[in-house]
């Protein structure tokens, strides 16, 4: 059975500091997909990155990024120099590729960290 | 703009009673989901259907009922078997292709039990 854990249930800096969310994922197979998404107060939830198992390289996208490290079955993310518009709850997900192709059947959410950034 | 579109936004039953969520999206993707979210807890699968006129239970899916019967629509009927249906709930979509797809999420509908 797959899981994803997120140890740090809120989270609460100042403006400007760095701050490094936690994802520890399980899973026994092979080929797997790895999610982050952000919940704002408004409640709809939106789509940050997707990271295959045959990519351990690093990304950055602006303030944000992503590492990745099968090794500690790990996907953390780092917001630099976080704004307050950053507060939200921040989901890791994970997806096993289906047998199947498909790969349409749903994925495995950890239970959210909910970052607050005070200004 | 494509999107999905979740009603109502905020829903209150009485005990005993049935009640619809409805869920509509207009990306022409093929596979469409229902997530429960509680406080503190994530969000949990509830149904999940790759193609009109069939669907999967999830991990919660006892209490609940869903049908699929045109590509757009995916509606979730809570029921009164459904224990504690007090939650947010989140409609998703997704194309299907091989490896796992991007989830496009609705606003959510909040239903209270009084």
């Amino acid at each position: 059975a797959q899981k994803v854990t997120q140890a740090q249930t809120e989270i609460s800096v100042v403006e400007k500091e760095d701050v490094t969310l936690d994802c520890v994922y399980e899973t026994r197979d092979t080929t797997y997909y790895l999610f982050w998404y952000k919940q704002p107060p408004s409640g709809e939830l939106v789509f940050l990155i997707r990271r295959n198992s045959f990519d351990e390289q690093n990304e950055i996208s602006g303030r944000y990024s992503w590492n990745f490290q099968k090794s500690t079955s790990s996907f953390n993310f780092t917001i630099t120099a976080s704004q307050v518009v950053d507060s939200a709850v921040y989901f890791c997900a994970l997806s096993e590729a289906s047998y199947s192709g498909g790969g349409a059947d749903g994925l495995t959410f950890g239970k959210g960290t909910h970052l607050i950034i005070q200004p | 703009d494509g999107g999905i579109t979740q009603s109502p936004k905020y829903l209150f039953r009485k005990e005993g009673q049935n009640v619809t969520l409805s869920c509509e999206q207009n990306l022409n993707h093929d596979a469409m989901y229902w997530y429960r979210q509680d406080p503190g807890q994530g969000l949990r699968l509830i149904y999940y259907s790759q193609i009109v006129n069939d669907f999967q239970k999830g991990d919660i899916a006892e209490g609940y009922s869903v049908s699929r019967e045109k590509k757009e629509s995916f509606p979730l009927t809570v029921t009164s078997a459904q224990k504690n249906p007090t939650a947010f709930y989140l409609c998703a979509s997704s194309g299907i292709r091989s490896g796992a797809n991007v989830l496009t999420f609705g606003a959510g509908s909040r239903l209270t039990v009084l």
